[in-house]
């Protein structure tokens, strides 16, 4: 079955301790996205590619980067991790259209984030 | 700016009976996408149902129905005989036409009771 693959789906890392998160697909999608998911609230987009063209959210912090090696991989990384960035990670796909309209997103299973 | 609006933040339903949860969304936009989307427990967020604003029929999937009333900016979402299995985080969400980005509200926790 096609779908979006997360890992670790578990991660704990130390403070300032950079870490890397890992998401995959199979749908063949050309914008994949990354969102912060904080516990009881909605998720807030970080920043999204299209095909590999990289768009950054205004407020998301510096220490937040991300690399799209190719059609199927997108990373997250994050440089010097704090206790604030202790949260679920969200990566979804979707199909832009030649006509610039993107489609449905759909989302991987998250990788939980603990930052001590 | 859009903006996603779930008065409820939390719903309970008895198994087998039916449940509406409400949204309502901002918009200078006419032509736009609106979605529910259901986030059980330390589970993956799933798409539950989707609207094209152009569409004056609302969208149904089986026991999940929408009321949809463009003028309003309303969404509301139905869920029919409600099984356990429904019980989690619901999140109302507004994508335009022509953007990436999704706008969600603050989502829905919903508990189904046997």
């Amino acid at each position: 079955d096609a779908m979006v693959i997360q890992n670790p789906r578990y991660q704990v890392t130390q403070f300032g301790k950079p870490v890397t998160l890992s998401c995959s697909q199979t749908l063949n999608h050309n914008v994949m996205y990354w969102y912060q998911q904080k516990s009881s609230q909605a998720p807030k987009l970080l920043f999204h590619y299209y095909d590999k063209d990289f768009n950054n959210e205004a407020d998301t912090p510096d220490n937040f980067q991300s690399r799209r090696p190719n059609t199927s991989f997108c990373f997250l990384d994050i440089r010097s991790p704090g206790l604030g960035d202790t949260a679920m990670y969200l990566c979804a796909t979707s199909r832009r259209t030649s006509g610039g309209a993107s489609e449905t997103q759909y989302f991987g299973p998250g990788t939980r984030l603990l930052v001590l | 700016a859009q903006t996603v609006t779930q008065s409820q933040p939390e719903m309970s339903v008895q198994e087998a009976e039916t449940v509406t949860l409400s949204c309502t969304y901002d918009t200078s936009e006419s032509d736009y996408y609106l979605f529910w989307y259901k986030q059980p427990p330390s589970r993956q967020m799933i798409l539950v149902i989707r609207q094209e604003a152009y569409k004056q029929q609302n969208a149904t999937e089986n026991r999940f129905s929408v009321n949809f009333q463009k003028a309003a900016k309303s969404f509301s979402l139905k869920i029919s005989d409600s099984q356990l299995g429904d019980a989690a985080m619901y999140f109302c969400a507004y994508q335009n036409n022509a953007g990436n980005m999704l706008t969600f509200g603050g989502g829905t926790r919903l508990m189904v009771k046997p």
